[in-house]
């Protein structure tokens, strides 16, 4: 089946520091990403959606500067948390897709935690 | 506008049996998922339905009703790792997946 892999799983790091979070799809090419964030006791969040070889489609109230989506290649779609602040803590998913309509297949998700 | 709606919470007993329903307004249908999402874990797939009616996998059941705008998720024989939440999420005309806020299930013994 499609696998998608994430990484890293935790990462911690100092405020003021950026962090870079990969998405991989290991055997198929998707031509659409998903970046999602997750804060505690609440449902998953979408914040933006990454097309390959173009910008990326931000979801209101998700700053584009901040949250830096680069997807390259048909299977790496890369969020960058610049600047990171405590509040950015959280946990966050990507997933991929095969063909539009299709079902999403989901990263193991990067724990954030800003210091 | 598009709209999701499902409930924010249910509670049930296990071994019982628990529906949660979800009700869309997209501006188009390519189809319904439901998704079961234990905090901090990649959510998992557990249905797909595009023509109405319902569709039968194991414990788990999904109903569409496409002129309702509605569709449920039924799962039987709970156990106690049911305890999650589930989200509905349709794709629209344009296959953007609209997502629900979730629903999350607490199973009691």
């Amino acid at each position: 089946g499609a696998v998608v892999s994430q990484h890293p799983s935790w990462v911690i790091c100092k405020s003021g520091t950026s962090v870079k979070i990969e998405c991989r799809s290991l055997d198929f090419q998707a031509t659409t990403m998903f970046w999602y964030r997750q804060f505690p006791k609440q449902s998953l969040m979408l914040m933006a959606t990454s097309n390959e070889g173009s910008k990326a489609t931000y979801e209101q109230g998700v700053e584009k500067d901040k949250f830096l989506i680069n997807h390259a290649s048909l299977t790496l779609s890369t969020l960058t948390v610049t600047s990171a602040h405590p509040e950015d803590s959280s946990f966050y998913i990507c997933s991929a897709r095969v063909l539009e309509g299709s079902p999403l297949h989901f990263g193991n998700g990067t724990r954030l935690t800003v210091t | 506008g598009q709209n999701i709606d499902q409930p924010t919470e249910m509670t049930a007993t296990e071994g019982a049996i628990v529906q949660i329903n979800c009700t869309y307004q997209t501006s188009g249908f390519n189809g319904l998922f439901w998704y079961q999402h234990h905090a901090g874990e990649a959510p998992t797939f557990l249905s797909y339905n595009v023509l109405d009616g319902l569709e039968e996998k194991g414990r788990f059941s999904s109903f569409l009703s496409r002129s309702k705008g509605y569709s449920y998720l039924l799962l039987k024989e709970l156990q106690m790792k049911d305890s999650a939440s589930y989200l509905c999420a349709v794709s629209d005309s344009n296959y953007q997946l609209i997502w629900g806020a979730g629903t999350k299930l607490i199973i009691k013994p």
